[in-house]
């Protein structure tokens, strides 16, 4: 399997502009995981979900954020709009169920200018 | 709020030597999780401890948990480069394996 994997790797975008970060976890993965990972805050996570239902989305950090997945194989990250302070890198994880290691993807570089 | 920390934050050592590296969390857990993250890569996991008095060893690295303490342990036994990255522990809040809190690492510089 590729793992889980992330698209775009690096996204520089300016203030004001809608950001959407992929995720494709592993097949057969039944859970995703959003985090974000910043020097200030270090690794927070944001949303997980269960057979694509999100279940905790209590560290989505205001409303400016959304998730969805809307099939096994795809979740999307959304930033509208994106500010300057949400540059971090996020990353994505997945786990199937009944197992207890999260597997991450290589993690998308996000900078808001 | 579940708390994780770690200590050191930054780790500096000659290769060949011992050093241990601590992980505190706040609320009754008996999960507990290791990390490695080179620079700019992904995480990887290394260890998975899910017992009170749960001992797991890979090559140089061994990590231990003791759930009455709150405490885990990385030791680390004669330390070579290629251990040079940051580590981090992470308690799974609701023992589910979904709810991951992590510490705020520990950058680890093996030096020859």
């Amino acid at each position: 399997d590729a793992g889980v994997i992330q698209s775009p790797r690096h996204e520089v975008t300016e203030m004001g502009q809608e950001v959407t970060l992929r995720c494709k976890p592993i097949s057969g993965h039944d859970y995703l995981f959003w985090y974000r990972q910043t020097m200030m805050r270090g690794l927070e996570l944001l949303i997980y979900f269960n057979n694509n239902v999100p279940i905790d989305d209590s560290g989505m950090p205001e409303d400016r954020f959304s998730a969805k997945m809307p099939n096994a194989s795809f979740s999307t990250l959304k930033i509208q709009p994106s500010e300057p302070r949400d540059s971090a890198v996020y990353f994505c994880a997945s786990i199937p169920q009944g197992e207890n290691i999260q597997y991450f993807g290589a993690g998308t570089r996000l900078s808001v200018l | 709020e579940l708390k994780v920390e770690q200590n050191p934050l930054f780790l500096s050592m000659q290769e060949g030597k011992n050093y241990t590296i601590y992980c505190n969390y706040s609320t009754t857990s008996d999960r507990l999780y290791w990390y490695r993250q080179d620079p700019g890569k992904s995480l990887e996991s290394l260890f998975v401890l899910l017992s009170n008095g749960a001992v797991k060893q890979e090559g140089r690295l061994m990590a231990s948990l003791d759930t009455k303490a709150r405490l885990s342990t990385l030791h680390i036994t004669a330390a070579v480069h290629d251990l040079s990255a940051t580590y981090f522990c992470a308690v799974d809040s609701n023992n589910a394996g979904n709810m991951l809190t992590f510490g705020g690492g520990t950058r680890l510089m093996v030096k020859p």
